[in-house]
């Protein structure tokens, strides 16, 4: 069975604060896919980044950055120099094996102040 | 915009009544997956389509089911509508094996 904690519920900051969320899976499978993706009120779940097991490479993108570390089974997402805009529902998610469901964490809300 | 598009986009329902949900899929997007969120939580799997059959299914009873079709839209029907029904419906489009999910914004069902 796969699990994908996110045990942070809520997080406020001021704009230009870094923010990370973090995020812990579970699976038994060597294979796997992580995600992150951003949910707006509006509804949409908006992908962010996929990463396979196989690939432990940092990365970033403009003011994103995901840290993968398969020691702690740890992907964590970080948003440097927030912005309002950034106010949304962020979701860590894994595909793990021949399985053919994203398994969802429940979720962190960002919320971004002036 | 990722090219799924769902209908309705907000209904309302009674306890014990039956809805369809419509989805029409990604250009190129053979595999529809469907998905529950509740109000707060993350979103939980239903259950998966692969041209045309059902590939994978999620821990949901017999009164959800669903169809694909030839051109690859899928429907999501739920028979006696229970009050806990109400949630956030996702529609996902992919091709089979690519880890690549692409989602539509949802039907919102309201179940009084």
């Amino acid at each position: 069975a796969q699990k994908v904690t996110q045990a942070q519920t809520e997080i406020s900051v001021v704009e230009k604060e870094d923010v990370t969320l973090d995020c812990v899976y579970e699976t038994r499978d060597t294979t796997y896919y992580l995600f992150w993706y951003k949910q707006p009120p509006s509804g949409e779940l908006v992908f962010l980044i996929r990463r396979n097991s196989f690939d432990e490479q940092n990365e970033i993108s403009g003011r994103y950055s995901w840290n993968f570390q398969k020691s702690t089974s740890s992907f964590n997402f970080t948003i440097t120099a927030s912005q309002v805009v950034d106010s949304a529902v962020y979701f860590c998610a894994l595909i793990a094996g021949t399985a053919s469901k994203l398994t969802f964490g429940t979720g962190t809300r960002l919320q971004v102040t002036l | 915009e990722t090219g799924v598009t769902q209908s309705p986009t907000h209904l309302i329902k009674t306890r014990g009544q039956q809805v369809t949900l419509r989805c029409s899929s990604q250009s190129g997007h053979n595999t529809v997956s469907w998905y529950q969120q509740a109000l707060g939580q993350g979103p939980q799997f239903i259950f998966q389509y692969y041209r045309e059959e059902e590939n994978g299914r999620g821990n949901f009873p017999p009164r959800f089911s669903g169809l694909q079709f030839p051109n690859y839209s899928s429907e999501l029907n739920v028979n006696a509508l229970e009050l806990d029904d109400s949630a956030l419906y996702l529609c996902a489009s992919s091709r089979p094996n690519t880890g690549e999910l692409f989602f539509g914004e949802g039907s919102r069902l309201t179940v009084l």
